[in-house]
């Protein structure tokens, strides 16, 4: 079983829906939960950055952490069509004493005008 | 605030060609930095992080190098490419105790022809 797994989509939405990104994960020791977005040929942008379980709104995003579920989802409202991304979960984990990240493959998504 | 900048953006290096990468980050002092490579379909993997000045920890055993000369300056090389090492090169810092939260550069695309 893979760490950390997340679809790779593409996910295709209208302007204006709202998105549910997900990844789950097999360690227990994840304690830190983050998102990037990845804009095609860019570097990876860290959107929200969460500790253990609950739910970080920040804008139209809200980062939610189940740790009884071993999942991660990330949500977008109102989508625009400048949230067409690559998504990547990051988690961090305890590795020879230093904290290491662990991430997703990523999601692309489409947000069609 | 702080910047990272990555050089150069793109490259075309001969199989069996010397590599340099050098990636600065400017407005923070004594940050760890990380190198990560991201292949198409495989994700980001770690390849180097460094705590300090001469204090590297490599994560994947490969024909890559990296050195980190002063605070701020963290370099990727390798002495012989392989077709292998082709890639979107990505170098990262995070403040100290801080490990989590990584901020990436813009990348450095390498093609080995």
């Amino acid at each position: 079983q893979k760490e950390v797994e997340q679809d790779p989509g593409p996910l295709s939405v209208p302007e204006g829906a709202i998105v549910s990104l997900n990844c789950t994960y097999s360690n227990s020791a994840f304690q830190y939960f983050m998102w990037y977005r990845q804009y095609s040929r860019k570097g990876p942008e860290l959107l929200m950055y969460t500790y253990s379980s609950g739910n970080k709104e920040d804008g139209r995003f809200t980062a939610q952490v189940d740790k009884s579920s071993k999942y991660i989802s990330l949500f977008i409202r109102d989508s625009q069509p400048s949230d067409s991304a690559t998504y990547l979960c990051a988690m961090s984990g305890m590795n020879s004493g230093y904290s290491t990240l662990t991430f997703g493959k990523g999601t692309m998504l489409l947000v069609s005008p | 605030s702080q910047t990272i900048h990555q050089w150069p953006a793109t490259l075309v290096q001969p199989v069996g060609s010397p590599l340099s990468l050098e990636c600065t980050v400017e407005g923070t002092s004594n940050p760890n930095l990380y190198w990560y490579r991201q292949a198409a379909g495989r994700g980001l993997q770690l390849l180097f992080y460094s705590v300090g000045i001469g204090q590297i920890s490599s994560e994947v055993p490969q024909n890559l190098s990296a050195s980190r000369p002063q605070d701020r300056q963290f370099i990727l090389s390798s002495k012989k490419l392989l077709l292998s090492d082709s890639g979107f090169y990505l170098c990262a810092w995070s403040a100290q105790g801080l490990q989590e939260t990584q901020y990436f550069g813009p990348g450095t695309r390498l093609l080995v022809l």
